[in-house]
């Protein structure tokens, strides 16, 4: 069975502030995706990476794809109160191009 | 265009009875799915449909869920003769199909078993 960590569980910063949150996984994904969900509401996608040692940036976010396709990061840079939320990766693997298998994911609280 | 939605929001409900919820994937998406959130976790998968059919239904906890989509747009997961450990967030979310990994979930549907 698949397991994917993340960390940190919880990460409370201020306002301002960088930070870099990670995934990873002993087996090699296919794809990976990225999600934040709020509170009461849905996951929503930021980014999809497929490529090892792909780079995709996202305004002041930036995702990273291990070159085995085996973990990925998140690095925000300044980040701001609107960034709260839990970040969530999910991977596509064992030939599977449709079943995500998730992380339990990073709470991020970025206090003004 | 519209998202996923799902209804109810929130449903409670008591332990033995039964519970139908329901997704509306966005337009021309032909892949279905339905996760399930509990508290503290990410989603764990348990459909997929693929148009009408249920191309993977490996998730399901037992047999008492069920689900459908018969006309391959809407879908309904149904439970039956619900458990208190049943209590969760159910999320659907929707995809182009074919080899496109994107999936969009809806909000979900909060189901509490008292």
């Amino acid at each position: 069975t698949q397991l994917l960590e993340q960390s940190p569980q919880f990460l409370s910063i201020q306002e301002g502030e960088n930070l870099t949150v990670y995934c990873n996984s002993s087996s090699v994904f296919s794809s990976l995706q990225w999600y934040r969900q709020e509170p009461g509401e849905g996951p929503v996608l930021l980014v999809t990476v497929v490529t090892g040692g792909e780079v995709k940036k996202l305004k002041r976010l930036t995702f990273q794809f291990g070159d085995a396709r085996k973990d990925s990061s998140l690095h925000i840079t300044a980040a701001q109160p609107g960034d709260t939320g839990l970040y969530l990766c999910g991977g596509m693997s064992g030939g599977s191009n449709y079943k995500l298998t998730f992380g339990k994911g990073t709470l991020l609280t970025v206090n003004p | 265009g519209a998202g996923v939605s799902q209804t109810p929001s929130n449903k409670v409900t008591e332990k033995g009875k039964y519970v139908e919820l329901r997704c509306d994937p966005i337009s021309g998406h032909t892949a279905l799915y339905w996760y399930r959130q509990s508290l503290g976790q990410g989603p764990e998968f348990l459909i997929y449909f693929q148009g009408t059919g249920a191309a993977d239904d490996s998730g399901l906890p037992n047999d008492r869920f069920f689900a459908v989509r018969p006309e391959g747009s809407v879908s309904t997961l149904k439970i039956q003769r619900t458990e208190r450990g049943d209590s969760a967030v159910y999320l659907c979310a929707s995809s182009l199909g074919g080899r496109t990994p994107e999936q969009f979930f809806g909000p979900g549907t909060r189901l509490t078993v008292l």
